[in-house]
């Protein structure tokens, strides 16, 4: 079965720099969610997107912002990034209000 | 907010006993509580949920129980196994039966179950 793609898998950035992390979600699913989480953390929540609209916002940096496309995929940007932005970036998908499934994740590492 | 609360923070068994990890949530209104399964590294695995008008849900060695009056559900493992050692992650949301109403999760802070042969 098909599962979100994220890429890239791994990402190095320099502080100040910009990066923008991809996200495919599972056919058919119309709801992405973007989660971050440091070492040793659970999951933060950042933002959701359903049918291309926001539908929640979380803890998410006024640096940051996130669109999801036509083709139903998202990108979160993240500018200004400073080194404790580095953290493994989770997108999820689900279909309506029903189980979200993650995918592998982005790690970012800002030095 | 939702604030949910898990423990133990780490859970040492033996191979084959059971493992039991507790969750609590603050906001009544939450209806739909997932847990997942966290290897280091990789991404969160749904491996159960349980909705609001359920008290107890099983699939195979795993059960989760409800308790909506306490505010508080678990997560049983039984006949554990080596390959059950991860970091466990309860969450919460309230899921939404309308149109685009999401259900963000928030996530407790995880038990690190080390199944020991």
């Amino acid at each position: 079965a098909a599962g979100v793609i994220q890429s890239p898998r791994h990402l190095i950035k320099e502080k100040r720099e910009t990066a923008t992390l991809k996200c495919y979600p599972i056919p058919r699913h119309d709801t992405v969610y973007w989660y971050q989480q440091g070492p040793g953390q659970d999951p933060q929540f950042l933002i959701s997107f359903y049918e291309k609209m926001q539908s929640d916002k979380g803890s998410i940096p006024d640096r940051f912002s996130a669109q999801q496309f036509s083709d139903y995929h998202s990108e979160l940007n993240m500018s200004s990034l400073e080194l404790g932005d580095s953290a493994l970036y989770f997108c999820a998908s689900s279909l309506l209000t029903h189980e979200q499934y993650f995918g592998p994740g982005t790690r970012l590492t800002v030095t | 907010g939702e604030n949910v609360e898990q423990h133990p923070s780490t859970l040492s068994v033996q191979e084959g006993d059971s493992a039991v990890i507790k969750c609590t949530y603050s906001d009544s209104a939450s209806n739909y509580f997932p847990w997942y399964k966290q290897e280091l590294g990789k991404r969160p695995q749904l491996i159960i949920d349980i909705r609001s008008n359920v008290g107890e849900k099983k699939d195979q060695r795993i059960a989760v129980t409800l308790n909506k009056t306490a505010k508080h559900f678990s997560l049983h493992i039984t006949e554990t196994q080596p390959e059950d050692s991860a970091v466990y992650f309860c969450a919460a949301s309230k899921a939404r039966p309308i149109v685009g109403g999401g259900n963000k999760l928030t996530f407790g802070t995880g038990t690190q179950l080390k199944v020991e042969l």
